[in-house]
């Protein structure tokens, strides 16, 4: 089976340059997540979609990040202008099902971005 | 404000021992507790998770403990080998609803063979 594929693997811009980083999660998987991930920290959820929709946002910056999923399957996370401490790994994941249930969640193996 | 509390940030331990890493959550709505395992270049794996109905669950040399009570739980590697090197997260989430994962602030294991 087939893992969640992420690219790029790495970007360097600098800041308020735009960045996309692209997702395609594990077949058949109804939910995806984007989590940010600062050197030395654990993963912060960013958006979750099911399927096509927003579940949750709650910590998405939506003045700079954006997110779509459309056809509920590859997704892509926009950062427009970047700033210097966008700089992080950003991981994306699915699991079969998101909502009731402890689904596994798998990851990709991230972007990581610098923003010089 | 972190939701789950993760220590100690590094470990050192000889091929062999035991390597033991402790969480703290303080949300008692939190009712899945997975553990994750990160290598370099690597997104986190799941490792082992454990449900609240539960003190213990191991498999292989992977153990958590888990006290309801005190709101912590723990992971232990027992007979430690240079491939479990790695940096290992704590997570916690509420199955209903969103499902969530609040991870810990991770802790770096390295074994010294």
């Amino acid at each position: 089976e087939a893992g969640v594929a992420q690219s790029p693997r790495y970007k360097i811009i600098e800041k308020r340059q735009s960045v996309a980083f692209w997702c395609n999660p594990i077949s058949g998987h109804a939910t995806l997540y984007w989590y940010q991930q600062i050197l030395g920290q654990g993963p912060k959820l960013l958006i979750q979609f099911q399927n096509n929709g927003v579940v949750d946002d709650s910590q998405l910056p939506k003045d700079r990040f954006s997110a779509e999923r459309l056809k509920g399957v590859d997704s892509t996370l926009k950062i427009q202008p970047a700033k210097l401490e966008d700089s992080a790994v950003y991981l994306c994941a699915s699991s079969l099902a998101g909502t009731g249930g402890a689904n596994e969640q798998f990851f990709g193996p991230g972007t990581r971005l610098t923003v010089l | 404000q972190q939701q789950v509390k993760q220590s100690p940030q590094s470990l050192i331990v000889q091929k062999g021992g035991i390597s033991i890493i402790n969480c703290a959550y303080e949300n008692t709505a939190f009712d899945y507790f997975p553990w994750y395992q990160q290598f370099p270049g690597k997104g986190p794996a799941l490792l082992i998770a454990i449900r609240p109905d539960v003190s213990e669950k191991k498999e292989g040399r992977f153990t958590i403990s888990f006290n309801k009570s005190a709101k912590q739980f723990s992971l232990h590697i027992m007979d430690s080998q240079p491939g479990d090197s790695a940096t290992y997260f704590c997570a916690a989430s509420v199955r209903t609803g969103a499902n969530n994962l609040f991870f810990g602030t991770g802790t770096r294991l390295t074994v010294i063979p």
